[in-house]
């Protein structure tokens, strides 16, 4: 159980477009879920935090009119990467962290996807 | 913010020795968690120890935290080529958002 997936797994774009990656939970429902950022051979940087049917809390330093995140229900989250530049090229992961009831503390992560604008 | 320093940053031994891995953090945590990953792919689970447990094991997995000198380390026994990953520890605190460490890089050779 607690399976999240993450669509598109790859996606290359050129500069200037949109580009949208899904997050799903799929055999639990999510309160909520998590937004990372990962730079080759580095940590993960968290962007922003979902709740489902509130708006998106982001870290200091994350603009929140770049990368637009929707929590539409409680199995899925998406990203936007609007304007997509070269420096937005990353790898990016999400989290879920499963409803009161089972284990909170616990955040199943997706497989990523990773994004490259030329 | 990245609160979690790891050390040693990348560590290369022989198939069947022991990995030890440490993290230090600098807050009040609710927890620590770490978390192995593979080259190019997402996270995996490994273990969670709460800041009133000192030692967890899990498998081939120990896990300790001291919280007075605000540390944990991770110990991989009889390691095996597929440990081969970056592994990373993250701490909680209230609101259960997750800051990671840098992570250590270990190679186990066949």
């Amino acid at each position: 159980g607690a399976v999240v997936s993450q669509h598109p797994s790859r996606v290359i774009c050129k500069s200037g477009t949109s580009v949208k990656i899904e997050c799903r939970s799929l055999d639990f429902q999510a309160t909520t879920m998590f937004w990372y950022r990962q730079f080759p051979k580095q940590s993960l940087m968290l962007m922003a935090t979902s709740n489902e049917g509130s708006k998106a809390t982001y870290e200091q330093g994350v603009e929140k009119d770049k990368f637009l995140i929707n929590h539409a229900s409680l199995t899925l989250s998406t990203l936007t990467v609007t304007s997509a530049h070269p420096e937005d090229s990353s790898f990016y992961i999400c989290s879920a962290r499963v409803k009161a009831g089972w284990i909170q503390e616990t955040q199943y992560f997706g497989p990523g996807t990773r994004l490259l604008v030329l | 913010s990245q609160q979690g320093e790891e050390d040693p940053q990348a560590l290369s031994i022989q198939e069947g020795e022991n990995a030890t891995m440490n993290c230090s953090y600098k807050t009040s945590i609710n927890n620590l968690q770490w978390y192995r990953q593979n080259s190019g792919r997402g996270l995996v689970h490994l273990i969670l120890i709460r800041s009133n447990e000192r030692e967890k094991h899990s498998g081939r997995l120990r896990v300790t935290l001291d919280t007075s000198k605000k540390s944990s380390s991770l110990l991989i026994t009889a390691s095996r080529a597929a440990d081969t990953a970056s592994y990373f520890c993250a701490t909680a605190v209230n609101d259960y958002k997750l800051s990671f460490g840098a992570g250590t890089t270990v190679t186990v050779r066949a």
